[in-house]
């Protein structure tokens, strides 16, 4: 069975940084491309960012770009989001999800910023 | 970007009516539709891609339609396991877009 594991959530303050990671199992991670999508409480979904599986090509929302850096190790098959000068407006569950489609989640890391 | 205009943003039914969704893109995707189902407390669930094609594992009542610009979600008999929010999320261009949801409540 498919799974996608977030961790590395927390509470930062203003202007901090952290790092999230996914780890991948029961599915070929190198070959697919991956995402990062937040949902801030009570809030609706909003794509973060995006890598290719080799990771040759990235995108990034425009509310993170210049902060935030997707990256992968296909080795570990692991995804992370490095995080930095957070901002309040940045709270939210983090999730990763696999390929174009987004066709399997994980649980969710929850990344609350305030001083 | 892709604007999702999702309608209406919240219903209330009951168990065994059939509900429609519809979503509409701000311009042509074709048929780069994905639909979505989130219960409280939990990570949204892959119902459907390509606008009408059902992911594995997803019962047939969940159905599918359009192409373009507007797309419609149908669930045939809803059942209490069925009370939750659904996405729309075109997927034609990045940045990928989510529409804002319909939450589905009981009558």
């Amino acid at each position: 069975e498919v799974q996608l594991v977030e961790s590395g959530g927390g509470l930062v303050q203003p202007w901090g940084s952290l790092r999230l990671s996914c780890e991948a199992s029961a599915f070929t991670f190198s070959t697919y491309s991956m995402n990062w999508v937040r949902q801030a409480p009570g809030k609706g979904l909003e794509w973060v960012s995006y890598i290719s599986s080799d990771s040759s090509t990235i995108y990034y929302a425009d509310s993170v770009k210049g902060r935030f850096t997707i990256s992968r190790d296909n080795a570990k098959k692991s995804l992370y989001l490095q995080m930095n000068s957070l901002r309040a407006e940045d709270t939210a569950v983090y999730y990763c999800a696999r390929d174009r489609l987004h066709d399997y989640w994980g649980q969710g890391t929850l990344v609350t910023v305030s001083s | 970007d892709i604007q999702m205009t999702q309608s209406p943003s919240s219903l209330s039914a009951s168990v065994g009516d059939r509900v429609t969704i519809t979503c509409r893109a701000s311009q042509d995707i074709s048929n780069y539709l994905a639909w979505f189902q989130q219960k409280p407390g939990k990570a949204p669930k892959s119902l459907i891609y390509a606008a009408s094609s059902l992911q594995s594992g997803v019962p047939s009542k969940f159905s599918g339609s359009g192409s373009g610009t507007d797309f419609t979600l149908t669930i045939s008999s809803l059942q209490p396991e069925d009370f939750a929010t659904y996405y729309c999320q075109q997927y034609n261009s990045y940045p990928p877009t989510f529409g804002g949801g319909t939450k589905v409540e009981i009558k």
